[in-house]
């Protein structure tokens, strides 16, 4: 089986931190990927990783644990405009192009 | 400009009536791939597609079709629509890491 877990909802105040938790069990791993999604739009890329640790991209850094089946999404500086859902997916085969997506996180980011 | 579009980007349709949506893209991307998006179940994956002629099936194929008949388009085909199938659909393009999506197509069956 597969499933992708993140928390429903979050609520962060401007310029702050804030972390998005995501965790898998999926049959076949080869990335995964974080996308951003304003309500009423399309998704749109923010991160990948594919071996173990952090990568930064301004604001936004995101870390990846193979052997827990965790990763998570860190945005500091936190702006009104990153009201979003955070989408966590996975890429399931070496050759295909499968992805499995989480049900997303609604992040609401207040004055 | 780099795009994903979309045809058409708001439908609604009776049971039963074959149904056609498009999707192009002019990027030159080999990878493609449709989605379906419900509340509370996150996008899931339909059919992807490889190259010309080269498609698979994600994780929920039942009732829908797909071909890759030229690189830019992957039209997805819905032969007999049924209720179930209302939701919000987007197509993506990708020629590695980073997916792409088009702008979605909301299909309502009633």
């Amino acid at each position: 089986g597969q499933n992708i877990d993140q928390p429903t909802e979050m609520t962060a105040t401007e310029g702050a931190i804030v972390q998005i938790n995501c965790t898998y069990q999926t049959s076949g791993f080869n990335g995964l990927f974080w996308y951003q999604q304003h309500a009423g739009e399309a998704p749109t890329f923010l991160s990948y990783n594919v071996l173990d640790g952090l990568e930064e991209k301004g604001r936004f850094s995101s870390f990846l644990s193979r052997s827990k089946g965790y990763s998570y999404l860190l945005l500091k500086e936190l702006q009104m405009k990153d009201s979003a859902s955070y989408l966590c997916a996975v890429k399931k085969g070496n050759y295909g192009q499968n992805f499995v997506f989480g049900p997303g996180t609604r992040l609401s980011v207040l004055p | 400009e780099a795009q994903v579009t979309q045809n058409p980007r708001y439908l609604i349709t009776v049971t039963g009536k074959k149904l056609t949506v498009t999707c192009s893209q002019n990027m030159n991307h080999e990878y493609m791939s449709w989605y379906r998006q419900d509340p509370g179940l996150g996008l899931r994956q339909i059919y992807y597609s490889m190259n010309v002629e080269v498609t698979d099936k994600g994780d929920v194929p039942e009732g829908y079709k797909v071909s890759r008949k030229e690189k830019r388009n992957f039209p997805l085909i819905l032969e007999s629509p049924s209720p179930n199938q209302t939701s919000l659909y987007f197509c993506a393009s990708s020629s590695g890491w980073e997916q792409y999506f088009g702008p979605g197509t909301r299909l309502t069956v009633t």
